[in-house]
């Protein structure tokens, strides 16, 4: 079983739709949680963190953490073309090593 | 605030060459990590660094892979004699003391002919 396991796609979603992308973990001693955004030939950008059960918002994305299922989501509102690219999914594993998904591609047709 | 500054960008080398990797950290960030990425793949992680010392290098290749952070200048990604399967983007970020955020770096993408 991987570490991280995220769902590869691609996902496509009509302009204006809300994205849903998901990811389960394996360690259930996992504490910190973090979506990063990898658009083609680039580096990874952090856009949320998440370290507590329950939903952390921050503009058009949401952050979602469920300890006892060991799942955690990022769900993307008001979906724009410039949002396509890569989501990858990473846990903190210890105090410093981070565990990455293969990532989900996301497509935003306009 | 410069973000993370890898350098090259892109760096090409025949097989048995070396490479080195530069990683400058963010201004006042003093822990240094190294990731790498193969095509279709996710990142893996190889270092951890701090100044002068290697925290944890449990993702590194036992062989002709090493690293170092020196008390002035860049952290370096060392790789000798390379070959055809290093070839992939190798990923450098950098985070505070006690701060689990970590910010990436642009990446050097290392080609092996």
């Amino acid at each position: 079983q991987k570490e991280v396991e995220q769902n590869s796609g691609p996902l496509s979603v009509p302009e204006g739709a809300i994205a849903s992308l998901n990811c389960t973990y394996s360690d259930r001693g996992s504490q910190s949680f973090f979506w990063y955004r990898q658009y083609s030939g680039k580096s990874p950008e952090l856009i949320m963190f998440i370290y507590s059960n329950g939903d952390k918002e921050d503009g058009r994305f949401t952050a979602q953490l469920n300890k006892a299922s060991q799942y955690v989501s990022l769900l993307i509102r008001d979906s724009q073309p410039s949002d396509s690219a890569t989501y990858l999914c990473a846990v903190l594993s210890g105090t410093y090593k981070y565990i990455f998904g293969t990532g989900t591609r996301l497509k935003v047709l306009a | 605030n410069a973000g993370v500054m890898q350098n090259p960008r892109h760096l090409v080398r025949r097989r048995g060459q070396e490479a080195r990797l530069r990683c400058s950290p963010m201004k006042g960030h003093s822990h240094v990590y190294w990731y790498r990425q193969l095509p279709e793949e996710g990142l893996k992680f190889m270092v951890y660094l701090q100044k002068e010392n290697i925290i944890d290098e449990s993702g590194m290749p036992k062989e002709r892979f090493s690293a170092e952070f020196p008390k002035e200048g860049p952290s370096i990604l060392r790789i000798q004699q390379v070959v055809r399967g290093d070839s992939a983007a190798y990923f450098c970020a950098s985070s505070p003391p006690s701060v689990t955020e970590a910010f990436f770096g642009q990446g050097t993408r290392l080609t092996v002919v």
